[in-house]
Formats: structure tokens, C-alpha cells, sequence
């Protein structure tokens, strides 16, 4: 089967300005990530989407990130403005299995921020 | 909140070597623990996992422990070879995933 596909692999802003990332799950998963990966840390979870509800968002940074999952597939992840400790490897996964019982993640292949 | 340790956050082995990395987690309602290998600039990759309802499962050279009193869950890896060089990462689950800070290991031949 293909896999979770990200883009951009790679993006470099200047702080305050704004930058989206796009991610396409595996075909039939209904539950969707994104996870901030900062250097030399674990992933950390950003919000996760069920088809196209937000389940969970407590450690998304409301006042300059958001995301959307439009129609329950794809899904946009936006920064506005970006600060420099935002740099970091976005990583989208997608699983097939419900919120209540999440195994089977899949994983993109990340889009690495630098912001400079 | 939920939260997982990992230790250690570095691991240096001589080829054929056993390594050992051992997490722990905080939430009690966690059910499902996977571990992830993660090469320089790629995505974490699954290479085993397990479930709340098994101790112990084994897959070739990698195995993985669960002692759910005790909320701790470990990697072993046997036999390791260069190639096992990596950063790991485990993983516990209830409903989101929450990841561990991240094993650096090193196998020299």
C-alpha cells in the first residue's frame, strides 16, 4: 500500500513569517497526526484528528499554529506567524484504528522547518 | 498529563552484544507500547510492539517485556550489529501516542 505522503521535504522561512504543510493519510485511515520532532527530542503530538474532528489539540500553540482536515482526508498544518524555536521535523502519521484504540500508526516522512 | 521516560539516553555496544532499553510510563489506562527505530534523517520506522494483555513477545533478535504493576516496558536486542545503530524510541498509548525522549545506539564493530 503507499504511504502517508508529506510535502514539502524541506522549508526555510524567516521568523514571523507563515508556512503550511500538507499531508495525504493512507487510503481508509480515518485517524490522522501531526507531531513536532525538535532535534534530538521524541515526537511530540500536535493534534489528532478522527475522519475530520479534532480529538485532540491540548498541545497545539492556538495563536500560531493551526490545522485542518477538510473532507476527512488530507490534512494542512499552518504556522503564522514562525519563531525560531519552531524549527523542527513535522511528521504526519495515520492510523486505521479508532481514538480509543490506537495502533497500526504509519508515518510521513516529515517536513524539516528552519527557521532562521 | 502523560509522560514516559526513556533510559538510557545514550547506548554504546560492541558488536554481538546485547542492548537493553528500558521506559516507563505514567498513565495506567496505556495499552498498547510500540518502539520505534529512527535513522539519521528519516521517519520513525515500527519495528515492534506490544499489547497490555501479553508480557512478553519476541521477533527474531528484538523483544520487548511489559510489567504493567510496575508500569514498565523494555527493548532487548541481541546480537546487535552495526546496522542496529539508531536512535529508539518507545511509545505508550491509550488514546494518543506519547513518545519516550529517545535511546542513542551506538554498535561498533
Amino acid at each position: 500500500e503507499a504511504g502517508v505522503a508529506q510535502s514539502p521535504r524541506y522549508k526555510i522561512i524567516e521568523k514571523r513569517q507563515s508556512v503550511a504543510f500538507w499531508c495525504n493519510p493512507i487510503s481508509g485511515h480515518a485517524t490522522l497526526y501531526w507531531y513536532q520532532q525538535i532535534l534530538g527530542q521524541g515526537p511530540k503530538l500536535l493534534i489528532q484528528f478522527q475522519n475530520n474532528g479534532v480529538v485532540d489539540d491540548s498541545q497545539l500553540p492556538k495563536d500560531r499554529f493551526s490545522a485542518e482536515r477538510l473532507k476527512g482526508v488530507d490534512s494542512t498544518l499552518k504556522i503564522q506567524p514562525a519563531k525560531l524555536e519552531d524549527s523542527a521535523v513535522y511528521l504526519c502519521a495515520s492510523s486505521s484504528r479508532s481514538s480509543r484504540a490506537n495502533y497500526g500508526y504509519t508515518f510521513g516522512s516529515g517536513t524539516r522547518l528552519t527557521v532562521v | 498529563g502523560e509522560n514516559v521516560e526513556q533510559h538510557p539516553s545514550t547506548l554504546s555496544v560492541q558488536e554481538g552484544d546485547s542492548a537493553v532499553i528500558k521506559c516507563t510510563y505514567s498513565d495506567s489506562a496505556s495499552n498498547y507500547f510500540p518502539w520505534y527505530k529512527q535513522e539519521l534523517g528519516k521517519r520513525p520506522q515500527l519495528i515492534i510492539d506490544i499489547r497490555s494483555n501479553v508480557g512478553e513477545k519476541k521477533d527474531q533478535r528484538i523483544a520487548v517485556t511489559l510489567n504493567k504493576t510496575a508500569k514498565h516496558f523494555s527493548l532487548h536486542i541481541t546480537e546487535t550489529q552495526p546496522e542496529d545503530s539508531a536512535v529508539y524510541f518507545c511509545a505508550a498509548s491509550f488514546q494518543k501516542l506519547v513518545f519516550g525522549t529517545g535511546t542513542r545506539l551506538l554498535v561498533s564493530p
